[in-house]
């Protein structure tokens, strides 16, 4: 069975600090992908970011960069230079290939504020 | 760029009423899914839907729920006899063919459901 942990509930900053949001994953599969995706307070769910667990590469998008390590079973997303409408729910997910169709399964997501 | 429709946005029933949402999947896409989030909740899998048949469904999609594609372009949920605990916001997504299904699935904007 998978797993996904996101230990944050709410985090709080001021503008223009650096927020890293952790994502912790449990699975037995070799072959999985990792997704980041941001939930506005309008709700629709904004697909950030998908690895797969051959590329440990991190990447930066922006403002935007993400930490995969194998080894801790960690896929963190870190904010640098906040800004108000990075507000949020972010939600972490884990996807393992099945047999016949595939699911995601979903971190309990952080409430990040951003404030002015 | 194409995307996932829900209708409606918002929809409010009676304990015991039948509902369907509504979803029109993009048009090349082959793998359907539906996914749920009580307000405050983590996002939960419902039910993948392949080929015209239910290729993968969770403890949550009981009895109670259906899907369904009665056309090309439609791709139904429906709730048999409404319970409060229903009340959610229910996301439609489908992705197209290939070896993983996973790689990118596109959410539709949601429906909220509200059972009172």
């Amino acid at each position: 069975a998978q797993k996904v942990t996101q230990a944050q509930t709410e985090i709080s900053v001021v503008e223009k600090e650096d927020v890293t949001l952790d994502c912790v994953y449990e699975t037995r599969d070799t072959t999985y992908y990792l997704f980041w995706y941001k939930q506005p307070p309008s709700g629709e769910l904004v697909f950030l970011i998908r690895r797969n667990s051959f590329d440990e590469q991190n990447e930066i998008s922006g403002r935007y960069s993400w930490n995969f390590q194998k080894s801790t079973s960690s896929f963190n997303f870190t904010i640098t230079a906040s800004q108000v409408v990075d507000s949020a729910v972010y939600f972490c997910a884990l996807s393992v290939q099945e047999t016949s169709g595939s699911r995601l399964t979903f971190g309990e997501g952080t409430q990040l504020t951003v404030n002015p | 760029e194409p995307e996932v429709t829900q209708t409606p946005s918002h929809q409010v029933t009676q304990m015991g009423q039948e509902v369907i949402l509504r979803c029109v999947p993009i048009s090349n896409h082959l793998y359907f899914y539906w996914y749920r989030q009580i307000l405050g909740q983590k996002v939960e899998f419902l039910v993948s839907f392949y080929n015209n048949e239910i290729s993968e469904k969770s403890e949550i999609f009981d009895d109670q729920f259906s899907v369904e594609r009665p056309d090309g372009s439609n791709f139904t949920l429906k709730i048999r006899s409404t319970k409060l605990e229903d009340s959610a916001m229910y996301f439609c997504a489908s992705s197209d063919s290939g070896a993983d299904p996973l790689i990118f699935l596109h959410f539709g904007n949601g429906t909220r459901l509200t059972v009172t």
